[in-house]
Parts: C-alpha cells; structure tokens; sequence
C-alpha cells in the first residue's frame, strides 16, 4: 500500500497569515499517460465529512475559495492557504487514487494562532 | 444538488451482519464509481470499497474481504454494503462516497454509525 504521510500533525496559524501543509507519498502518484498525480485534499470540520478541496494536486474543486492551492514536487505534495480565514479552521487530509487501496495521510490539525 | 443518504447503521454484536443503503441523487447514478470509507478517532479514514458505475467490477480493503459486500441497484440509485462477521474494530462511522479506485471523492454523505459490541 502508498504510505501517504503528513507534517505537522498540528498547526496553529494568525488569521490573515499563510498556512502550509505538506504530505508524502512512498512512491509516485503518477500516472506518465496523462502525466497527472493522482493527489487529492479534503477539508473536515468538527461533526462534517470531509470536503474535497483539491484534485490531481493542484486543480481546486469548484466553489473552494482561491486562496486553497495545491502543488506538487516528485512525491512531496503541499496545500497552502494563502491567507487564512477563521472558517478554515479543520483538520486537513491528502489523499492518493492512483493505487488500490485509496490512502489518507493522517490528518493536519489546523487551529488559529 | 448532489446528495448522499446513508442508512442501516447501528449496535450489533461481534460476529453479526448489518446492511448499510446509501441513496443518491442529484447526478447520474450509473455514471459514477462509488464507494465506502470509514473513519475511526484512532486510525482515521479508510477507504473499505469501491464499485464501478455498472456494477461489474468491486475492490475491497484485505481487513473486510470475505466479510463485506459491495453492491447497487442503479435502478433506485442506491449504493449497498453487507457487513458479515463484524468485529469490534469494524466500529466506526461509515461515509457513502462518490468516487472511488483511480477517482477522487468529490461528493460525501453525512455518514451512519455502525457499533460492534456485546
């Protein structure tokens, strides 16, 4: 199985300021036919299921705000959020479809300074 | 509007069967891969199965094969799991997901609780 693993565990960030959330993968995501990763990030909020934010690494899903983005390098993957809001308060997931099974990193704990 | 409604969740006791639905709306059912993701405090999420739109192929995680089934009625939108010779570690909360093997999950349900316990 892809070991999809996340750092920090835990992260308390001032409003208004940047917020970075890395993962790894054990091995490559992707997938050299259509040269895309096949990373995704998800957003959950206390008593919520999680929320898709962010697929094939960087494409945002539609109606997440602007300042989510992903990017990618070899098998290191980051979500920034550029400007952080109160309402982005969460735990935060990456998530890799590019093998069966599907694996989640452990989760990002993402607090207000 | 996409929307998932997941039922059948609930207290049974180690080795019992519970069978979870999960009717869909809003998209074309038989269009899309579905799936089963758990999530526990300790282990987090867990993707258990997926199943293909025409219901030809399923793929299950190795802690349920022989034990869960992956099914649908794409006639009522629904999505099924059968959950055989449950076990304590089989307790969680159970989300119904659009998506699935070599697709992310753009839609989830509000999740069901399934408790096994004596």
């Amino acid at each position: 199985d892809i070991v999809m693993t996340q750092s920090p565990d835990s992260l308390a960030v001032s409003l208004g300021e940047r917020a970075t959330i890395n993962c790894k993968s054990s091995q490559s995501v992707l997938y050299s036919s259509n040269n895309k990763n096949y990373l995704a990030w998800y957003q959950q909020k206390p008593g919520q299921p999680p929320k898709l934010l962010i697929y094939w690494a960087s494409t945002r899903e539609s109606g997440v705000p602007d300042r989510f983005s992903g990017s990618e390098s070899g098998t290191d993957f980051t979500l920034t959020i550029s400007s952080l809001q109160a309402e982005d308060v969460a735990v935060y997931y990456c998530q890799q479809y590019y093998n069966t099974p599907p694996t989640f990193g452990q989760g990002t704990k993402l607090e207000i300074k | 509007e996409v929307q998932l409604l997941e039922s059948g969740g609930g207290l049974v006791q180690p080795g019992g069967s519970l069978r979870l639905s999960c009717v869909s709306s809003g998209f074309t059912f038989s269009s899309y891969a579905m799936s089963w993701v758990r999530q526990t405090p300790g282990k987090g999420l867990e993707w258990v199965s997926t199943i293909t739109g025409s219901g030809e192929s399923t793929y299950y995680v190795d802690s349920v094969k022989g034990r869960f089934t992956i099914s649908r009625d794409n006639s009522k939108n629904t999505l099924f799991l059968q959950m055989n010779s449950l076990r304590a570690d089989d307790t969680t909360v159970y989300y119904c997901v659009r998506g699935g093997v070599r697709w992310y999950s753009d839609y989830w349900g509000q999740g069901t609780l399934v408790t096994v316990s004596s």
